[in-house]
């Protein structure tokens, strides 16, 4: 598939330990091209949170992290927090799509409860 | 610090037209490719455009192509996108965003965004 697959919402406890998943294909994220994740706080823009699957730029906390296997990736965060209340968005690159080949997954809204 | 301030959104007729403009400061401009993403209301991201860091190379999404028009001004540090017959499938959020690399089309991520121009389209 040409697009990334992302779980509608998930939810968890302060200090417990969520994974968002972003599936994609075989022209994505399983060619391999690298996954970044993207992090929307509640009327803000987006901000970088993860890229190339694993790596955080400066001032992410180490609470957040990036992997990938196969056709799939994951963003795990540990020790929830209040403030990680936001939308998650995957992105990746597909060789399918004629221009610029970025493909968004379509965001996954996490409450913290 | 990497600032991305957009501006030129508002109220447009369906078939209207309007110019987004986004100034940026804090980093070498001219050495990386510039994008729009939008992004509709209660939705996810989508690409939009992109423009290479010499702005010889430009790119559109399928639905947007022969519509918008993505420019550079790289002794101004600005990048503009023009935007025409639109429609109510138009309507967003649209957002300036600096690529990493200088190539519009390539395998990249966005590393710095703006706030958002909104643009809404009704009669």
């Amino acid at each position: 598939q040409s697009g990334l697959t992302q779980p509608p919402s998930v939810s968890g406890s302060p200090g417990q330990t969520i994974t968002i998943s972003c599936t994609g294909g075989s022209s994505n994220i399983g060619a391999p091209y690298d996954v970044h994740w993207y992090q929307q706080l509640p009327g803000k823009g987006p901000t970088l949170l993860i890229h190339e699957n694993v790596n955080r730029p400066s001032g992410v906390p180490d609470r957040f992290s990036g992997s990938t296997s196969g056709t799939s990736a994951s963003l795990t965060i540990t020790g929830l927090q209040a403030e990680d209340e936001a939308h998650y968005f995957c992105q990746s690159y597909d060789n399918t799509l004629t221009a610029s080949g970025v493909v968004f997954g379509g965001g996954t809204a996490l409450t913290v409860l | 610090e990497v600032q991305l301030l957009e501006s030129g959104g508002g109220l447009v007729k369906p078939g209207g037209s309007l110019r987004l403009s986004c100034s940026a400061s804090g980093f070498n401009f001219r050495t990386y490719a510039m994008h729009w993403v939008r992004q509709a209301p209660g939705k996810g991201l989508q690409w939009v455009s992109g423009i290479s860091a010499s702005g010889g190379n430009t790119k559109y999404a399928e639905s947007v192509e022969g519509r918008f028009t993505i420019s550079r001004d790289n002794f101004m540090n600005t990048v503009s996108l023009e935007m025409s017959s639109l429609t109510a499938e138009d309507a967003a959020v649209y957002y300036c965003v600096k690529g990493v690399v200088p190539a519009a089309g390539a395998a990249n991520w966005f590393d710095h965004w703006g706030q958002g121009s909104l643009v809404t389209v009704s009669a």
